[in-house]
């Protein structure tokens, strides 16, 4: 079982949707939680970050981590053709190494 | 704030060449920055982790005679690619561990080598 699972999609939705992203867990370690936006050919963005259970919300984007069923969520709102991106999910324990764990990626399409 | 640079932002170069990518922290500093790679539709694969004034620690696979790291100063790591081949064609990301109040990591635009 991998560390970090994320169904690679791809996800296609019309502008004006609600769009949710998923990603689970195994490492009980892991205390910090991350959503990165890449777009094509660039480097990854930070969205959010989050390091406990529950939601936290920026903008069009809230963030959930549920760390009893080890499972973390992005919503995007109002989604737009510009939020068309692979979104990565990423975590990380508290102390020790600082290495991120990351997921395979979602790619996004928000069709006009 | 926590902008970190690349450069070139791609390269072309001849197998048997080396090339040297610069990762740059412009408004912070970072004591921890990350060498990635990527393939075309796959996730980062994490290199190799660099600490000013040390040693890089790589990792298990990759090849540290290959991929030189430096971390001269607290804004600055390189990853120099030595005799280059085809096969190290690829998407080079760095990142930078910035102390904000996120204590999380920046990237970088990226590098796209092509060894012909």
């Amino acid at each position: 079982q991998k560390e970090v699972e994320q169904d690679p999609g791809p996800l296609s939705v019309p502008e004006g949707a609600i769009v949710s992203l998923n990603c689970t867990y195994s490492n009980s370690a892991f205390q910090y939680f991350m959503w990165y936006r890449q777009y094509s050919r660039k480097g990854p963005e930070l969205l959010m970050y989050t390091y406990s259970s529950g939601n936290k919300e920026d903008g069009r984007f809230t963030a959930q981590v549920d760390k009893s069923s080890k499972y973390i969520s992005l919503f995007i709102r109002d989604s737009q053709p510009s939020d068309s991106a692979t979104y990565l999910c990423a975590m990380r324990s508290q102390g020790g190494s600082e290495k991120l764990v990351f997921g395979k990626g979602t790619k996004l399409t928000v069709n006009p | 704030g926590a902008v970190v640079s690349q450069h070139p932002s791609w390269v072309i170069c001849k197998s048997g060449t080396s090339v040297k990518i610069e990762c740059r922290s412009l408004d912070f500093q970072a004591t921890t920055m990350f060498w990635y790679r990527q393939f075309p539709k796959q996730s980062l694969m994490l290199m190799a982790t660099s600490n000013e004034g040390s040693k890089a620690t790589y990792e298990q696979g990759v090849e540290k005679d290959k991929f030189l790291i430096n971390h001269a100063s607290l804004t600055l790591s390189t990853l120099t690619v030595t005799s280059a081949h085809p096969e190290d064609s690829s998407f080079y990301i760095c990142s930078a561990r910035a102390f904000t109040s996120t204590d999380t990591q920046y990237f970088g635009p990226g590098t796209r080598l092509t060894v012909l």
